[in-house]
């Protein structure tokens, strides 16, 4: 149980487009999911804190704006990078809790390649 | 301000040879503590956590880790590694809440010989 899934898994585009992706928790209702990313041999770093139902809180130095967060389901997170530019490009990692646990479950991640 | 520092970024051991990777942290109350473990193509995985009590905690797949206040480290540590832990490892450390805002360290590559 506990399995987070994410989609897509790689997506390409254009600089001035934008790319939404999806965080789903399978097998479990999470009230709380965590948007992180990652650069090339770095750590990864919080952006914001979704609760279903509730906008979402951005760590400092990240424009909501530009990151869109929806946590419209229990089941459901999306974030969307809007008007994406080369410097976005980066691998992005969801993470859930599980209702009734703290413990965050981690999705494979999606890399984001903005050309 | 909250760190994790991972010292090593690559390790390569032999298989069946012990293992230890460094994980220090700068916090300034007591940390809430973490080992996750990436594989390829999968979400981190949580190896163990250390809240409070016996600075010894073990973990799944044969992993412990001993939470040091003097040193502000928290390394990770297998008698006997197994080709299938070749991964990347990180620390983490929480604060008190456990695991919301969550500070990961930069990561260790292990590899695993033969």
């Amino acid at each position: 149980g506990a399995v987070v899934s994410q989609h897509p898994s790689r997506v390409i585009c254009k600089s001035g487009t934008s790319v939404k992706i999806e965080c789903r928790s399978l097998d479990f209702q999470a009230t709380t999911m965590f948007w992180y990313r990652q650069f090339p041999k770095q750590s990864l770093m919080l952006m914001a804190t979704s609760n279903e139902g509730s906008k979402a809180t951005y760590e400092q130095g990240v424009e909501k704006d530009k990151f869109l967060i929806n946590h419209a389901s229990l089941t459901l997170s999306t974030l969307t990078v809007t008007s994406a530019h080369p410097e976005d490009s980066s691998f992005y990692i969801c993470s859930a809790n599980r209702q009734g646990s703290d413990e965050q479950f981690f999705g494979p991640g999606t890399r984001l390649t903005v050309l | 301000a909250q760190s994790v520092t991972q010292p090593d970024i690559h390790i390569t051991v032999s298989e069946g040879a012990s293992l230890e990777l460094r994980c220090n942290y700068s916090y300034g109350a007591t940390p809430y503590l973490f080992w996750y473990v990436q594989s390829p193509g999968q979400g981190l995985q949580l190896l163990l956590k250390y809240f409070s009590g016996d600075t010894l905690v073990q973990g799944i797949k044969g992993f412990e880790a001993e939470f040091k206040r003097s040193q502000s480290s928290f390394n990770l540590r297998k008698p006997s590694v197994h080709w299938s832990d070749a991964a990347e490892y990180f620390c983490a450390v929480g604060a008190p809440g456990g695991y919301n805002k969550l500070i990961f360290g930069a990561g260790t590559r292990l590899a695993v010989h033969p």
